[in-house]
């Protein structure tokens, strides 16, 4: 099924180490975002890209990087993780949908950093 | 920078009750959207208004867009537990979103 898939759903990280998620998406659009979600905060976004070798910062960059080497792929990076990163990352893809520009977002990567 | 801010941050209603979820704009959207996120799951798109005053209902749904184009409410009538979740409103404007930090819907049986 078309869609955006995210990987892993589930990490626990020890403070100081690395990860990538990676998000695919099949459905050929241009625009991807990653967002994280901490209770009552609602979606923030980290960075996001326009297309392939495209990537921007969003509201709260620090401590990410993102790239977008394939159309099809955008990977979120955590250089040396802190507990201030335990959180859901969502990634979206942007495409047109009866007239409207609509996210399609993925499952969602749940990351615990002790 | 631009804001959306949405009230209340929690609602919880018995079953057959109304509720209402609303966003505020610093400024004026080109449109706004919202969206859904069932416990445990991701925002999921639920519709688009475009036109100043603009309203659209979904069965039991209304959504309402004001005539300034800086605020609406996204209204549900006689509450079921399959309403349930977090509701998300996003303001679209140069090609970037702003969510609210989205209502959080309890509906007890």
């Amino acid at each position: 099924n078309a869609g955006v898939t995210q990987t892993p759903k589930f990490r626990v990280l020890k403070t100081g180490q690395s990860m990538t998620l990676l998000c695919a998406q099949d459905m050929n659009h241009e625009y991807m975002y990653w967002y994280r979600q901490d209770p009552g905060m609602g979606l923030r976004l980290i960075h996001y890209s326009v297309g392939e070798g495209t990537t921007a910062k969003g509201e709260v960059p620090d401590g990410y990087n993102v790239s977008r080497l394939k159309k099809q792929n955008f990977l979120l990076g955590l250089e040396s993780a802190a507990p201030s990163q335990t959180s859901v990352y969502f990634c979206a893809s942007e495409g047109r949908f009866y007239g409207a520009n609509v996210l399609t977002f993925g499952a969602g990567s749940r990351l615990t950093v002790l | 920078g631009q804001q959306v801010m949405q009230i209340p941050q929690y609602q919880h209603v018995q079953e057959g009750e109304d509720f209402t979820t609303y966003c505020n704009s610093s400024t004026t959207l080109s449109n706004i959207q919202w969206y859904k996120q069932r416990p445990g799951g991701h925002p999921v798109f639920l519709i688009q208004l475009v036109k100043s005053g603009e309203v659209k209902k979904q069965k039991r749904l209304t959504f309402q867009f004001g005539e300034a184009k800086k605020n609406s409410s996204l209204h549900i009538t006689a509450t079921q537990t399959t309403d349930v979740g977090t509701y998300f409103c996003a303001g679209y404007n140069f090609n970037k979103f702003y969510f609210g930090s989205g209502t959080k819907l309890n509906v007890k049986p």
